[in-house]
């Protein structure tokens, strides 16, 4: 069946590094992804997407990376932020829904 | 523009009882989906509204219903509640959600004891 993981359910960083966030997904067919943040109590947060005809796009600190021949997602953060302390998922938009990957975690020490 | 909101955001029920959640999507947007949160499950997609229309569905018993109305707001039922619903409950909209990203409201805590 479908479905979108994660390789690492909890990830630490020092502030001012660069974080990787790792997302694998099964579903050949998937031709567009999202990434999202969820901070405690608020509800997902839209980060990035990308579509299956693009391997790589960037935002304002952020890096996805899309290799569909192994079918892996990534997310780069660049200088982390305490601000960045969240659980982050990786979505997959199938036909009939967003799929979600189990979330990473993500500790920015000081 | 103002976000998706939800309400109520907080809800505690007995089990037995059922419960109406409400979601009022972003001004524009059609495509309204409900999910459900716990942190054993994760994130499971509960049924999308488009344009008064169940579009699409999760695999959540029949307890489970929605609807939407003329000006896109949707609420979700749950009836004869058990303590295994007791969780968040995200509502996030798109204007079609094939198409475009999903954005979230906050959610509804519910807790059935």
């Amino acid at each position: 069946g479908e479905s979108v993981g994660l390789h690492l359910p909890t990830l630490s960083v020092q502030e001012g590094d660069n974080s990787i966030i790792n997302c694998a997904y099964s579903n050949s067919a998937s031709d567009y992804f999202i990434w999202y943040k969820q901070e405690s109590g608020k509800g997902p947060q839209f980060i990035i997407d990308i579509r299956s005809n693009m391997d790589k796009r960037q935002g304002q600190r952020v890096t996805v990376l899309l290799n569909k021949t192994v079918k892996h997602l990534s997310l780069q953060i660049a200088a982390t932020q305490p601000g960045d302390s969240a659980v982050y998922f990786c979505a997959d938009t199938g036909r009939r829904a967003l799929t979600f990957g189990s979330g990473t975690r993500l500790q920015v020490q000081p | 523009k103002a976000g998706v909101t939800q309400t109520p955001r907080y809800l505690i029920k007995t089990r037995g009882q059922q419960v109406t959640l409400s979601c009022s999507p972003i001004s524009g947007h059609r495509s309204v989906s409900w999910y459900q949160q716990t942190p054993g499950q994760g994130l499971q997609f509960l049924f999308e509204y488009f344009s008064e229309t169940q579009r699409n569905k999760g695999n959540f018993p029949g307890r489970f219903s929605g609807r939407q109305f003329s000006n896109s707001r949707s609420e979700m039922n749950v009836s004869t509640l058990e303590l295994g619903d007791s969780a968040l409950y995200l509502c996030a909209s798109s204007y079609d959600r094939r198409t475009g990203e999903q954005y979230f409201g906050p959610g509804t805590r519910l807790t059935v004891t």
